[in-house]
């Protein structure tokens, strides 16, 4: 069975820190992607990677930084965490073909305080 | 640019009933279609696509059609049972592209 497993459901950190959300996938995807999803807004695109060490800006990539050293993780880096980055943090991962759908994994509700 | 346009929730029905969620997209060239499901506490997963004009896709009930006169793609099913209770979102991934645009979400929630 595919899988997208992000490294923690819950976390609560406090303004200023550096926090780093972990994400990996077991099916050989070239792409992945990290989201964030707050209500009214739905999801929105932060970063994604086609390949390892590349990556390229979502919609909303201020205050955000990514790392791809390895195909299948994918990191997401809040370099100096702020109380509005306070969100459900989705990631996900597809083939790159024509079609193909994208497999999530279960999210991380970051709270900043 | 590419969009995509689902009807506001919540829409709230009672078992049994018949739904219909509405989406509509606009895109350049032919873009393959999606419905994703996303269950309290989870992540999304693909509920159902379709790759090509008039392709329908289907699972667990559920049925789409992709209608390239109309640009649209509505999700029905003919009964629903409290298990679907959970948010729908309409998605399309354009062609040539690496980026899947959603649409806002519809929230279901089915009554006993």
């Amino acid at each position: 069975d595919v899988k997208v497993t992000q490294s923690s459901r819950y976390l609560v950190k406090r303004t200023g820190e550096k926090v780093f959300l972990e994400c990996v996938q077991d099916m050989d995807h070239e792409n992945m992607f990290w989201y964030r999803q707050d209500p009214g807004l739905g999801l929105r695109l932060i970063y994604f990677s086609y390949d390892v060490k590349m990556k390229e800006k979502g919609d909303i990539p201020e205050g955000y930084s990514v790392s791809r050293e390895k195909k299948e993780r994918f990191s997401l880096i809040l370099e100096s965490a702020s109380t509005n980055q306070t969100s459900m943090y989705l990631c996900a991962s597809s083939l790159s073909s024509r079609g193909n759908e994208q497999f999530f994994g279960p999210g991380t509700r970051l709270t900043v305080l | 640019g590419n969009s995509v346009t689902q009807m506001e929730g919540p829409v709230t029905l009672s078992e049994e009933a018949f739904l219909t969620i509405n989406c509509t997209y606009t895109a350049t060239g032919y873009p393959s279609l999606f419905w994703y499901v996303q269950y309290p506490g989870e992540g999304l997963q693909l509920l159902l696509k379709a790759t090509k004009a008039d392709d329908k896709g289907s699972n667990k009930g559920f049925e789409a059609t992709y209608r390239k006169e109309t640009t649209s793609f509505h999700l029905e099913k003919g009964s629903v049972q409290v298990s679907d209770s959970a948010v729908y979102f309409c998605a399309l991934l354009y062609t040539g592209g690496f980026k899947t645009i959603f649409g806002a979400g519809t929230r279901l929630f089915v009554k006993a």
